[in-house]
This record gives structure tokens, sequence and C-alpha cells, in this order.
């Protein structure tokens, strides 16, 4: 079945360090990939999202590219900042109209 | 508009009771889903509904009822409640089911179950 795999956290930076967190997807087909943010004590938030091969989605300064070829859609920022840390959850819409999530990854930034 | 709102924020059950958890989103969306949140395991799609009076089965349903009388209220009952059900829910709202369309979350209700 269709599943998304994130890296384990947490993922702990200094601020203004380079973020990567990274996501793989399996799907039948050609599914929606998204980028959803939920902070302390919050429900979660769309972050970016991206409906086709090699778009691009970016928000806030984040960034994520969806790439078939290697049934990724990694999380790039290039300088983050205290207010980031948060869960992030990768997650796949399939042609089910289901939302799969994988498990998140808590970013913690310090000063 | 107040977006997705669910009450209420934290509860704590004995096992055997039962509760509903309720859901209510003011943005006109068809599509709306409970998901259920556990450490390590992300969010896992318990119902959801495509518009009123139409609702089916996620992931996890065993234990848990819903109801789409209306387009606006989507609430979740527990029958009986187990220590397996201590968790945070959410409910999620979008325009329309899956694919590109952004899903609304509200705060979320946290349950434990003793």
């Amino acid at each position: 079945g269709n599943s998304v795999t994130q890296m384990e956290g947490p993922v702990t930076l200094s601020e203004e360090a380079f973020l990567t967190i990274n996501c793989t997807y399996t799907a039948t087909g050609y599914p929606s990939l998204f980028w959803y943010v939920q902070y302390p004590g919050e429900g979660l938030q769309l972050l970016l999202k991206a409906t086709k091969a090699d778009d691009k989605g970016s928000n806030k300064g984040f960034e994520a590219t969806y790439r078939k070829e290697t049934t990724s859609f990694h999380l790039e920022k290039g300088s983050v900042q205290v207010s980031d840390s948060a869960v992030y959850f990768c997650a796949l819409s399939d042609d089910t109209d289901k939302l799969i999530f994988g498990t998140g990854t808590r970013l913690q930034v310090f000063p | 508009n107040a977006g997705v709102t669910q009450t209420p924020k934290f509860q704590v059950l004995k096992t055997g009771q039962s509760m509903t958890l309720q859901c209510a989103q003011d943005m006109n969306h068809e599509y709306m889903s409970w998901y259920r949140q556990d450490p390590g395991m992300g969010l896992r799609l318990i119902h959801y509904s495509v518009g009123a009076g139409i609702t089916d089965q996620g992931e996890v349903p065993n234990g848990y009822n819903v109801s789409r009388s209306t387009t606006e209220d989507f609430p979740l009952r527990l029958l009986s409640a187990a220590p397996s059900q201590t968790s945070v829910y959410f409910c999620a709202s979008s325009y329309s089911a899956g694919f590109s369309y952004e899903q609304y979350f509200g705060p979320g209700t946290r349950l434990t179950v003793t």
C-alpha cells in the first residue's frame, strides 16, 4: 500500500543553519505531496505542496521538490530560525482521496 | 471565519465510558475527517465524510462512530472508551477530498482514558 517514510528526529540545529528533512514515499499512480507543520499545542498547518513531478513547493523560506525518479520530497531551508521549531509531517494524497502521513520529524532550533 | 473548531480541548474518561468529540467548520467544506495522533505513528485516519449523509471508514475505525447530518458538523463518538484510545484527536476539513486540496485542521482534543 501507499506509505510515507520520514527521517527520525529530533533534528537539532543552531539558528541560521541549513535544514534538510528527508521524506520518501511509496505510491501507485501520481500522488500529490505535502509538508504540514505543527507548532506546540496547535493543529497541523499546510506548509507547502507539489502536485506533479518536478514541481517545487515553497513557503516561508522552505522548499521541497517532487522527485518522481527517487520518490522523494525532501524539505529544505537555507537558514532556520528559533521560530521554526516544530514538528514537520510529510504526507501524500493518492487517488483514494485519503491523506497519508509520515511519522513526523521534530525540529529544535537553538539561538 | 473560525475555521475548524473542536471541543473539548482536554478530556479524561474512565474505561467503559462513552463520549462525543465535537467538530465544526464554517468554510462550507464538503470533506471532513478525523485523525488520531500517537507518538511515533504520525496521524492515522479514523473516519471521513465526503458530504452530508456520507461517511466511510479510515485506517483505524474500530471503537469509533461518526455521522454527518449537516455540512458543518462531524462528531466522533467513542462508544466504550478503552486505554488504547488515549490519544490526541484532530478533525480536519477541505474543499474536496484528497488530491491537491489543502486540509484545515482543528486545534485537537487530548483524550486520556484511565
